[in-house]
């Protein structure tokens, strides 16, 4: 079965600066996405970035980026010129790219709850 | 706005109760997932409909169901409420049952308080 893992329970940054959230998986396919989810205070679960576990290009999304390396199974996002409007709790989630089983739902990591001090 | 909505927003009930949670997908979306997210065990994946049919089971209590209706809706019962089944319950929709390019789009939540 697949994992994921986040070990950085609380991440704190400074607003402007820049901060790194981890993130590792555990699988046996090769074939998969992985994801970064956002939620804010109200709740609401909201895609911030995803990657495609073929393509070697880490994927870029205005100020967020991953840095995806496959061989190691880590996924992490890099958050730059980091706002107020950041601070959220932090969900990495994988999601099997095949038909089949219980592979179409996603797989969440405990999160991680970023700050963003003024 | 997702697209994806959830009702009631909030639901307080007792222990031993039941209740019924209920997702209406984004137009033209055919798979309905339910996700529950509570403190000690985070975002689970609960169980997937695609088009009216059970599409695959997570980590669903005996107690708790779900369907999904003709016209694509889903319904979670819960049953026998316990004050650890007290969660933000998570509905989700997308186009495919599974594969690539089947992105999951969240609805705002049910927040359900058993006391």
């Amino acid at each position: 079965a697949q994992t994921v893992t986040q070990s950085q329970p609380e991440m704190s940054v400074q607003e402007a600066e820049t901060v790194t959230l981890s993130c590792t998986y555990d699988t046996s396919e090769s074939d998969y996405y992985l994801f970064w989810y956002k939620q804010p205070p109200s709740r609401q679960m909201i895609l911030v970035i995803r990657q495609e576990a073929y393509k070697q290009q880490n994927a870029t999304e205005n100020r967020f980026s991953v840095n995806f390396q496959k061989a190691a199974k880590s996924f992490s996002l890099k958050i730059s010129d980091s706002q107020l409007g950041d601070a959220a709790m932090y969900f990495c989630a994988y999601r099997s790219a095949n038909y089949g089983g219980s592979q179409g739902n996603l797989i969440f990591g405990k999160g991680t709850k970023l700050s963003v001090k003024p | 706005d997702s697209g994806v909505t959830q009702t009631p927003k909030h639901l307080i009930t007792a222990t031993g109760q039941r209740v019924t949670l209920r997702c209406s997908p984004r137009s033209g979306d055919l798979s309905v997932y339910w996700y529950q997210q509570s403190l000690d065990q985070g975002l689970q994946f609960l169980i997937q409909y695609y088009n009216g049919e059970e599409r695959a089971k997570g980590n669903i209590l005996e107690r708790f169901s779900a369907q999904q209706f003709p016209d694509l809706h889903s319904e979670l019962n819960l049953s026998s409420l316990e004050l650890g089944d007290s969660a933000l319950y998570f509905c989700a929709s997308s186009v495919d049952w599974g594969g690539p390019y089947n992105e999951q789009f969240f609805g705002p939540g049910t927040r359900l308080t058993v006391l």
